[in-house]
């Protein structure tokens, strides 16, 4: 099993729609990324949470520590939101890194 | 503020060739890492410097390695390429190790021949 799961792997929404996007993990971590990913490669990281919740524009991030998982939200979706999101946790420990899932690609259709 | 610089962004090498890639992370930022991308794998953690020493590195043979220098400038390499070190290899700079927010750059793009 992997230390981090991502669902759904694909995801096709219409323009408007909302968008939920979920991440459990099984390891202790001090912090969960959520980064984006268009087609060429480049990545831009969303969302540091280490609890709680944030909010930057129409994308959500929330986080519940107890029960290892996250949930990256996206309120009136755009073709432009279409990219592939990935979850990150960084474990905590003396041999802290960085883990990712395996991404979940999503494609806004107008 | 100038973002991550990763050169080169495209090579190719044939196998038992070595390669090296190269990473300057945002000014002030002392903490890099790098990473590698595959379609099988997807992204995987390889190593992590901070203040020029290596603070952890992931499950990678040893031909792969890396080192940051006092401008917190990183380099990593690949010695004796196979064609499985085909990949996108991607670095990242933080102001912090644990919780610092990650900065990409646009990567560098091995193919092995």
């Amino acid at each position: 099993k992997n230390e981090v799961e991502q669902s759904p792997q694909n995801l096709t929404a219409q323009e408007g729609e909302f968008i939920t996007i979920n991440c459990s993990y099984s390891v202790g971590i001090s912090a969960l990324h959520w980064l984006q990913q268009h087609p060429g490669g480049g990545i831009v990281s969303l969302f540091m949470l280490s609890s709680g919740k944030k909010k930057h524009g129409r994308l959500i991030a929330t986080i519940n520590i107890q029960e290892k998982h996250s949930s990256l939200h996206i309120t009136a979706s755009h073709p432009r939101d279409s990219a592939v999101y990935i979850c990150a946790v960084r474990s905590t420990g003396t041999a802290s890194k960085l883990t990712f899932g395996t991404g979940t690609r999503l494609q806004v259709t107008l | 503020k100038a973002g991550v610089t990763q050169t080169p962004r495209y090579l190719i090498k044939t196998r038992g060739q070595q390669v090296t890639l190269s990473c300057s992370p945002i000014s002030g930022h002392r903490s890099v890492s790098w990473y590698q991308q595959t379609p099988g794998q997807g992204l995987q953690f390889l190593f992590e410097y901070f203040s020029e020493t290596q603070r952890n590195k992931g499950n990678f043979p040893g031909r792969f390695s890396g080192r940051q220098f006092s401008n917190s400038r990183s380099e990593m390499n690949v010695s004796t390429l196979e064609l499985g070190d085909s990949a996108l290899y991607l670095c990242a700079s933080s102001s912090r190790v644990q919780y610092g927010e990650l900065f990409f750059g646009e990567g560098s793009r091995l193919t092995v021949l």
